[in-house]
């Protein structure tokens, strides 16, 4: 079975720092891009950037550039995002989520998103 | 950067209407236009890619057309189960820019 597997909700105080990861399984990796949506509560999708772990070449949204890092161990086909320094306006449901690198077909799977809160 | 424009931002509808929501992006993206249901509390599904293509197991009340800057998603007829917002997001180039949302409830 395809899967995406996102590691469990986190609560952290700003400024703190912050890596969850993707776990992909059922397929190969190589043959995908994984895109990392954000969604704050009651708001709509926002894409955040792609990775290719075939080679890591990664593409972030002009909003995040500079605000998150995406990464990917294809050793253990595991992408990961990760935050340096949190503010509260990052709480919110973090989704990665497939879609081949080849074709035009769109993101088909979903992992089950991770909640992130931030709070003093 | 293209940015993506749905209308209507909510729209309320009977069981058994049909139902069409409205994706403009701001350039033309050829067909790089998918569709997305996203019911309450829950992940988001893909319904549409590359304009018109249902995905598998998506039911035939809906389909998709348009292409470059126009582009839809029809519900033919409207089920209870339809209730949810609707995303559109373009895939031709980074960044792949997801619309507003529409969303969809029953009169």
């Amino acid at each position: 079975e395809v899967q995406l597997v996102q590691s469990g909700a986190e609560v952290r105080k700003p400024g703190e720092s912050l890596k969850i990861s993707c776990k992909g399984s059922g397929y190969s990796l190589t043959n995908y891009w994984i895109v990392w949506v954000r969604q704050v509560p009651e708001k709509g999708l926002e894409w955040m950037g792609i990775i290719y772990p075939g080679d890591s070449d990664t593409r972030y949204s002009p909003s995040f550039q500079g605000q998150v890092t995406m990464s990917v161990d294809k050793s253990i086909s595991t992408a990961y995002l990760q935050w340096s320094s949190l503010k509260a306006s990052d709480t919110a449901v973090y989704y990665c989520a497939r879609r081949s690198y080849f074709g035009s077909g769109g993101l088909d799977v979903w992992g089950l998103g991770t909640t992130v809160i931030v709070s003093s | 950067d293209i940015q993506m424009t749905q209308s209507p931002s909510s729209l309320s509808a009977s069981i058994g209407d049909r139902i069409t929501i409205t994706c403009r992006a701001s350039q033309g993206i050829s067909n790089y236009l998918a569709w997305f249901q996203q019911k309450p509390g829950t992940v988001p599904k893909l319904l549409i890619f590359a304009a018109s293509t249902l995905q598998s197991g998506v039911p035939s009340r809906f389909s998709g057309s348009g292409s470059e800057t126009d582009f839809t998603l029809t519900i033919s007829s409207l089920q209870p189960e339809d209730v949810a917002t609707y995303y559109c997001q373009k895939y031709n180039s980074a960044p792949w820019t997801f619309g507003q949302g529409t969303k969809v409830e029953i009169k």
